[in-house]
């Protein structure tokens, strides 16, 4: 069974550029998750989709990310403009439900100069 | 929601058992233990989880103590390729909130 697939897996850009990340989580999966990891820390929670519905998006900064999920399968992360501190590993992860196993993909490296 | 504490970092001998203890004394009687781990450059991989009793699957085994206060995840013949940072995560049932402290770095040493 293929796990959460994401991309790119690195991507350097410079402040102020938009930037954007795909993820497509593993097949039949409803909820699907975007998190972010700085250095040294533990992955924190972004938004939260069920299906095509962004169901808790407490966490997301709005002013310059948006997430969207059309469909409900894919979804993707927008950050615009970029930050110097926007630099941090970027997550994406998927479960059955909201109360099941979140199973995660690989991340996207991101490095803003 | 619950807390966990774990130590910063351990170290353990390649083909020994690696113990890796958790505390959440706040732990609620409804709410489950999830291990995770990270190893460099992935993102978290699944290892087991619990509520109560002890669980064991392929890749290691959760002890929980009668009180539910604090748990060990063992791994039962560490190699080099366990080396990663272990999380331990308390959920409410039903609920989708995973909360990542900082882990143990798990070093096992040839």
């Amino acid at each position: 069974e293929a796990g959460v697939v994401q991309s790119p897996r690195y991507k350097i850009i410079e402040k102020k550029q938009p930037v954007a990340f795909w993820c497509n989580p593993i097949s039949g999966h409803n909820t699907l998750y975007w998190y972010l990891q700085n250095l040294g820390q533990g992955p924190e929670l972004l938004i939260r989709y069920e299906n095509e519905e962004a169901v808790d998006d407490s966490q997301l900064p709005k002013d310059r990310f948006s997430a969207e999920r059309l469909k409900g399968v894919d979804s993707t992360l927008k950050i615009q403009p970029a930050e110097l501190g926007d630099s941090a590993v970027y997550l994406c992860a998927s479960s059955l439900g909201p109360g099941d196993t979140q199973y995660f993909g690989p991340g996207t490296r991101l490095t803003v100069l | 929601d619950a807390k966990t504490t774990q130590p910063t970092s351990m170290d353990c001998a390649e083909g020994r058992a690696a113990n890796l203890p958790c505390n959440h004394s706040t732990i609620s009687g409804n709410e489950y233990v999830y291990w995770y781990r990270q190893i460099h450059s992935q993102g978290p991989q699944y290892i087991i989880h619990g509520l109560k009793n002890n669980e064991t699957n392929e890749m290691a085994s959760l002890i929980i103590t009668e009180d539910r206060k604090s748990s060990t995840l063992i791994l039962p013949h560490a190699t080099l390729r366990d080396t990663a940072v272990y999380y331990c995560i308390v959920r409410p049932p039903g609920t989708y909130k995973y909360i990542f402290g900082t882990g143990t770095r798990l070093k096992v040493l040839a």
